[in-house]
């Protein structure tokens, strides 16, 4: 069981460019959380989705951030245009139907916009 | 806005000492409440989910309490070991609406245990 896949793990991106970020949740996971650890700073929610549904996108930026998790396929956290201040660690977690259940984490993508 | 404190910041102890540390957090619409171990260069790793007030749960040589009508849960480590170091993180869940995905994180209680 290969846990949440999060790829890349480092990436780079000059501003004004686009930044894809891919998560597989663990499998039998129905449920995907994207999380953002500014530097200096603790986890902050950004949106937990369901297989093609946005169940709760409060944390996100109003603008140039978006997120979705297809049918099939991994859910991908999208992020246009980006400035320095998008640098970050985007963490991406996943958790079985039921909220009794601790959320299993990957292992992060280190964002980092020169 | 939900706000969920952690204290202490840090903490160093020696091997063998027994520890504690605190996690304060809204008292009105409880869901639950997560605790997370989170290693240097690692991802954070569940500990506990506690539902009930009056909770306790152990997982080894670590456990957890739960106050809900106060908005507290302390995490306790018996003989600390070298490799128990890491940031201690715990995470508010409320109840009702679409809201109930949403974890809000402490800052966390980074420990250190010096050999």
């Amino acid at each position: 069981n290969a846990g949440v896949m999060q790829n890349p793990r480092h990436l780079v991106r000059r501003r004004g460019q686009e930044a894809r970020l891919r998560c597989s949740p663990m499998k039998g996971h129905s449920h995907v959380y994207w999380y953002r650890q500014l530097p200096e700073e603790g986890l902050k929610f950004m949106v937990y989705l369901q297989k093609e549904n946005i169940i709760d996108e409060s944390g996100m930026p109003k603008e140039r951030f978006s997120a979705e998790f297809p049918k099939e396929g991994p859910s991908i956290l999208r992020i246009q245009q980006v400035v320095r201040g998008d640098s970050a660690a985007y963490f991406c977690a996943s958790s079985p139907t039921g909220q009794n259940y601790g959320y299993t984490f990957g292992s992060g993508t280190r964002l980092t916009v020169v | 806005i939900l706000n969920v404190e952690q204290s202490p910041q840090s903490l160093h102890v020696q091997e063998g000492d027994s520890t504690n540390f605190t996690c304060s957090f809204p008292s009105s619409n409880f869901y639950a409440l997560h605790w997370y171990r989170w290693e240097t260069a690692k991802s954070p790793e569940a500990l506990f989910v506690m539902t009930l007030n009056g909770d306790e749960k152990k997982k080894g040589r670590i456990s957890a309490t739960l106050n809900t009508k106060e908005g507290y849960s302390y995490l306790y480590i018996k003989g600390s070991q070298p490799e128990d170091s890491a940031t201690y993180l715990c995470a508010f869940l409320v109840s009702g609406g679409t809201s109930y995905g949403k974890l809000t994180f402490g800052q966390g209680t980074i420990l250190t245990v010096h050999p």
